[in-house]
């Protein structure tokens, strides 16, 4: 089974904090990606990469960077935390090869609360 | 662009009796289609996925969906289901070429004794 693991379960971080949540997958996935989920609002994406060191922007990047530096780890980086960005923070990974078809593996989440 | 609506937010039901939640999408492409769902404090997990063929699909822990075309939807089903359903189900999409995975607001499945 893949796993996805994410370094954190709780974070709390106080307003302009730079914050980084990491990710690692165990089963060479070329994709990975950063959601946010908030309730009534459901997974929203922030960013995704199909490769080391290629990374795309999602539907609400404003806020956020990453980093892929190698093929197994993918990073968020917040660059100055905000209170808006309190929130679950949900990393996953899929492969390339199977295209939109491939199902993604999560890891187990990030609550940060900014303050 | 692509969009996924969840016509409820909360489902509750007892236990053994039968559920159904409800999706539509809207894609103007073809797409894949996918329910996941989250157990408390945890991520999400694949419950089951529509690729193509037949329109009935079958899952993990009993559930089941049908892929409607005319309709735009992909409803989840459960004949009987137990307190340990109890979980927020997510209706997704992804088109055929991409990246992205679209998801709903979610499902609220609430099982009561």
């Amino acid at each position: 089974d893949v796993k996805v693991t994410q370094s954190s379960r709780y974070l709390v971080k106080r307003t302009g904090e730079k914050v980084f949540l990491e990710c690692v997958q165990d089963m060479d996935h070329e994709n990975m990606f950063w959601y946010r989920q908030d309730p009534g609002l459901g997974l929203r994406l922030i960013y995704f990469s199909y490769d080391v060191k290629m990374k795309e922007k999602g539907d609400i990047p404003e806020g956020y960077s990453v980093s892929r530096e190698k093929k197994e780890r993918f990073s968020l980086i917040l660059e100055s935390a905000s209170t808006n960005q309190t929130s679950m923070y949900l990393c996953a990974s899929s492969l390339r090869a199977m295209g939109g078809n491939s199902p993604l593996h999560f890891g187990n989440g990030t609550r940060l609360t900014v303050t | 662009a692509q969009s996924v609506t969840q016509l409820d937010s909360q489902v509750p039901v007892f236990e053994e009796a039968p559920v159904e939640l409800r999706c539509n999408y809207s894609s103007s492409v073809s797409v894949y289609l996918f329910w996941y769902v989250q157990y408390p404090n945890q991520g999400l997990q694949l419950l089951l996925k529509y690729l193509s063929g037949s329109t009935l699909v079958k899952g993990i822990n009993g559930f089941e969906a049908e892929f409607n075309k005319s309709q735009t939807s992909f409803h989840l089903r459960k004949p009987s289901v137990h307190i340990s359903d109890t979980a927020e189900y997510f209706c997704a999409v992804s088109d055929t070429g991409g990246f992205k995975t679209i998801f709903g607001a979610g499902t609220r499945l609430f099982v009561k004794a």
